[in-house]
Parts: C-alpha cells; sequence; structure tokens
C-alpha cells in the first residue's frame, strides 16, 4: 500500500533554532500533503495544507512564517518550524491522499521537543 | 462545515469482552468516514472507511463499523479484544480531501 516516510520521528533543539521536517511518500505522487499538530492526549489539529508546486494554505490561526512549508516536488513535502520555542513542542503528522483506494497515508509522526 | 464527536473519551474494557466506540458527525453534505487507530507515538493507521454502498463496514483486526445515516452515526465494533487493542482510536469525516478527526478514544484492555 501507499506508504508516507516522515522523518525525523524525534528530535530535540534549541530555543531559537529551527527544525525541518521531512515526508516523503514512497510508491506514490503526493500532490497535496496535510500537516497536523498533535497535542498529548488530544486530537489532531490541521495546520495547512501544501500543494506540490504552489504555495500552502493554512489554516485559521497558524503562523506561516512561523511553520514554513514547502512542497518542492511529487514526493516531498517539509515543515520548518522556525526560531522554535519550547510552546512548539509537540507531535507533528503529515499525510497524503491516496487516490488509488480513496484513503490517506500518515507519516509515523515526529514528537519534538524545544528546550 | 463538518463537526465530529467522539461520545466516549475513555474506554476500560476487559480482554476478550466486546467494544464499542461512538462516533456521531454533523454535516450540511454527504461525507464519507473513517476510523483510525494511533499507537504511541505513531501515526494513524486506517481501521476501516465507509465511502458508499453497504451501511456495515469491516476493517482490519476484526473491527468493524455501521454508518447509519439518519442517526448520523458511525459506531465501531469488536466482538472480542486483545491486549493488543490498546490505543487511541480516532473517527474523522470529509466531504472531498480535507478530514475532520474528533477528539479521540482512549481504549484500555486489560487482562
Amino acid at each position: 500500500g501507499a506508504v508516507v516516510s516522515q522523518h525525523p520521528s524525534w528530535v530535540i533543539c534549541k530555543s531559537g533554532t529551527s527544525v525541518k521536517i521531512e515526508c516523503r511518500s514512497l510508491d506514490f505522487q503526493a500532490t497535496t500533503m496535510f500537516w497536523y499538530r498533535q497535542f498529548p492526549k488530544q486530537s489532531l489539529m490541521l495546520m495547512a495544507t501544501s500543494n506540490e508546486g504552489s504555495k500552502a494554505t493554512y489554516e485559521q490561526g497558524v503562523e506561516k512564517d512561523k511553520f514554513l512549508i514547502n512542497h518542492a516536488s511529487l514526493t516531498l513535502s517539509t515543515l520548518t518550524v522556525t526560531s522554535a520555542h519550547p510552546e512548539d513542542s509537540s507531535f507533528y503528522i503529515c499525510s497524503a491522499p491516496d487516490s488509488r483506494n480513496y484513503g490517506y497515508t500518515f507519516g509515523s509522526g515526529t514528537r519534538l521537543t524545544v528546550v | 462545515a463538518q463537526s465530529v464527536t467522539q461520545l466516549d473519551s475513555q474506554v476500560p474494557v476487559f480482554e476478550e469482552a466486546p467494544v464499542e466506540l461512538r462516533c456521531n458527525y454533523s454535516s450540511s453534505v454527504s461525507v464519507y468516514l473513517f476510523w483510525y487507530v494511533q499507537y504511541p507515538n505513531q501515526g494513524l493507521q486506517l481501521l476501516l472507511k465507509y465511502l458508499s454502498g453497504s451501511t456495515l463496514v469491516k476493517g482490519i483486526n476484526g473491527f468493524e463499523a455501521e454508518f447509519n445515516k439518519s442517526q448520523t452515526s458511525f459506531h465501531l465494533r469488536k466482538p472480542s479484544v486483545h491486549i493488543s487493542d490498546t490505543a487511541e482510536y480516532f473517527c474523522a469525516v470529509t466531504p472531498d480531501y480535507k478530514l475532520s478527526f474528533g477528539a479521540g478514544t482512549t481504549v484500555t484492555v486489560r487482562a
């Protein structure tokens, strides 16, 4: 089946630095990638939708200058958390629609801890 | 806009007992419905989905769900749970491609 590879699975960074999270579709072309944020014991909150070759669409309340999304190819989308602060610590998950069976494939998630 | 309500935040259950996780949704348009499972520090895995056709949907790991349009529900069931079913379960709906998730139900299976 469709696979989305997400890296890194966990990262610890210092406050003020930037962190890049990658999601690659391994056996299909992901023209769209959804980026979610999940706080402990809570549901997934959609942050933004990236589309290959165009600007990402951000959900209300999400700072686009802090969460930079790039979708440069049909198999790679990246989320960069810029000037990270402890409140950015969270679990980030990407997901791509799989048109072959009308489903969604999720990455394994990235646990970001900002210290 | 769509919204999803998972009526139970936590469901403790004994091994080999049945379990039902309740999900209700609201939408002004037709939607597709999904159930996902999430194990600690992992992404989401699809259990089953309803797109059209038979309202009883069978998924992986012995799970099934029934779509009830009149009650706008999509409850998930398993007749006999295992310890390995301990996880977080999410109901989700979408009319197109953007998923709306419920708050999740934590299932804890005890021996």
